[in-house]
């Protein structure tokens, strides 16, 4: 079965600090691996994707993980600011097919001055 | 540059009145566009896809419906809201596996 789980469910960190968000999926066959922030009452907005060749992705404070062959991601966050406080959603890509997505539920970061 | 479009940003509506969400996006052509729905602490809900004008594939049996009149145009709606139908809906448009998709700002529907 395809899915998408991510850890922690919520996390608060102080401001300045570094963070760490997971995301393990079983999605087969596999295309890409994106990660979204979305802001209360917003849209998701992409950060990162990555393919099944690519190890890291970097965008700014944020940096994505990738292993293949574990099946795992992760979304660190370096000196974190208020404006981080977002859900931050895995989705991950079947390689055919129009509905082809699957989502995580999301991690809730607070941060905190 | 491509854009997506959604309106209305918020809308109350009572139970039992009628609901048209629309979504537009500019900048590409023949694009698959989809409906999700949010769910206050959940994850985002597929409702409808479509690959081309006129034809949509619904995920999930509900009191929705779609409807694609134009290339480029997309469209939720209901004839009778629900109180179970209130929630966050999201339009996204993307043009395959390998190429990003893209979130409408959403609308956040009450049913009261």
């Amino acid at each position: 079965k395809n899915q998408v789980e991510q850890s922690p469910q919520s996390l608060i960190i102080l401001e300045g600090k570094n963070c760490t968000l997971q995301c393990n999926y079983t999605v087969s066959p596999f295309s890409n691996l994106r990660w979204y922030k979305q802001d209360t009452g917003r849209g998701p907005v992409s950060l990162t994707i990555m393919t099944f060749s690519e190890n890291t992705k970097s965008n700014g404070r944020y940096t994505a993980t990738l292993d293949a062959d574990t099946k795992q991601s992760s979304l660190h966050i370096t000196a974190s600011q208020l404006s981080d406080s977002a859900s931050y959603i895995c989705v991950v890509s079947l390689q055919t097919g129009a509905n082809n997505l699957f989502f995580g539920t999301g991690t809730r970061l607070t941060v905190i001055p | 540059s491509q854009t997506i479009h959604q309106w209305p940003a918020t809308l109350v509506q009572p139970v039992g009145s009628p609901l048209s969400l629309e979504c537009t996006v500019e900048g590409t052509s023949n694009p698959n566009l989809y409906w999700y729905r949010q769910a206050a602490g959940r994850g985002l809900q597929l409702l409808f896809y479509s690959v081309g004008i006129g034809q949509i594939s619904s995920e999930v049996p509900q009191n929705l419906s779609a409807s694609r009149p134009q290339d480029r145009q997309f469209i939720l709606s209901s004839k009778k809201l629900l109180l179970s139908d209130s929630g966050f809906y999201l339009c996204a448009w993307g043009m395959g596996a390998n190429y990003g998709y893209t979130f409408g700002s959403g609308t956040r529907l009450t049913v009261v």
